[in-house]
């Protein structure tokens, strides 16, 4: 089972480079969902979907695009890259609606990435 | 999602048992309460999820007390692979899950 996947592992951009993280899941999840996390910190939300053509901001949405056209693939976008979105990104998707509160995410690999 | 409190940073050695206790004194009704390991430079993962009472799987056991005001994550005889940081949730968060800190394990040999 390939559950959550990213791509590419590794990126190093630019300062004012753009670019899109892939993420594509095989679990037929409605709900998909962005995380950054910086060096000895917690994960934090940038942008969710419910659905194919719904998205939603997180707690950190500036500098990032996203949209849901399927419900396999979750791209998100980085329209200008800045030094400050130097970090890992998680993609995740949920096995409910964000209803329950025994819902469980499934995270993918991660994709680094390092703007100069 | 409610507020959670748990220790940042935990030390054990190797064959020991570890137990991750979680603070949640604003735990609603239907909330389930739901653990998650992550190793370093990969994404997290579940490990455990209960309602009340005990909750064991191949990896852990989770306890929750009567009034679930609390929980806590017990690891048997970890081992070095077992160096992680564990989360700790409540509730589903809605549309919104948000992670804390959480609480780093290191097992020393």
């Amino acid at each position: 089972n390939a559950g959550v996947t990213q791509t590419p592992k590794f990126q190093v951009l630019k300062t004012g480079q753009s670019m899109t993280l892939q993420c594509a899941q095989d679990m037929n999840h409605e709900y998909m969902s962005w995380y950054r996390q910086d060096p000895g910190m917690g994960l934090r939300l940038i942008h969710y979907s419910v659905g194919a053509g719904i998205t939603d901001q997180g707690e950190v949405p500036n500098g990032y695009n996203v949209s849901r056209s399927t419900t396999e693939d979750f791209p998100l976008r980085l329209l200008s890259a800045a030094p400050s979105q130097t970090s890992v990104y998680f993609c995740a998707s949920r096995d409910g609606q964000g209803i329950a509160t025994n819902e469980k995410l499934f995270f993918g690999s991660g994709t680094q990435l390092s703007v100069l | 999602l409610a507020k959670t409190t748990q220790p940042i940073s935990m030390d054990s050695y190797e064959g020991q048992e570890v137990n991750i206790t979680c603070s949640h004194n604003n735990i609603a009704t239907n909330d389930y309460i739901t653990w998650y390991q992550q190793f370093p430079s990969q994404g997290p993962r579940f490990i455990i999820q209960g309602y009340k009472t005990k909750v064991t799987n191949e990896v852990a056991s989770l306890f929750i007390p009567a009034d679930r005001k609390s929980s806590t994550l017990s690891l048997p005889r970890v081992s070095l692979s077992d160096t992680a940081v564990y989360y700790c949730l409540v509730g589903g968060g809605g549309f919104k899950t948000i992670f804390g800190a959480g609480t780093r394990l290191f097992v020393k040999a």
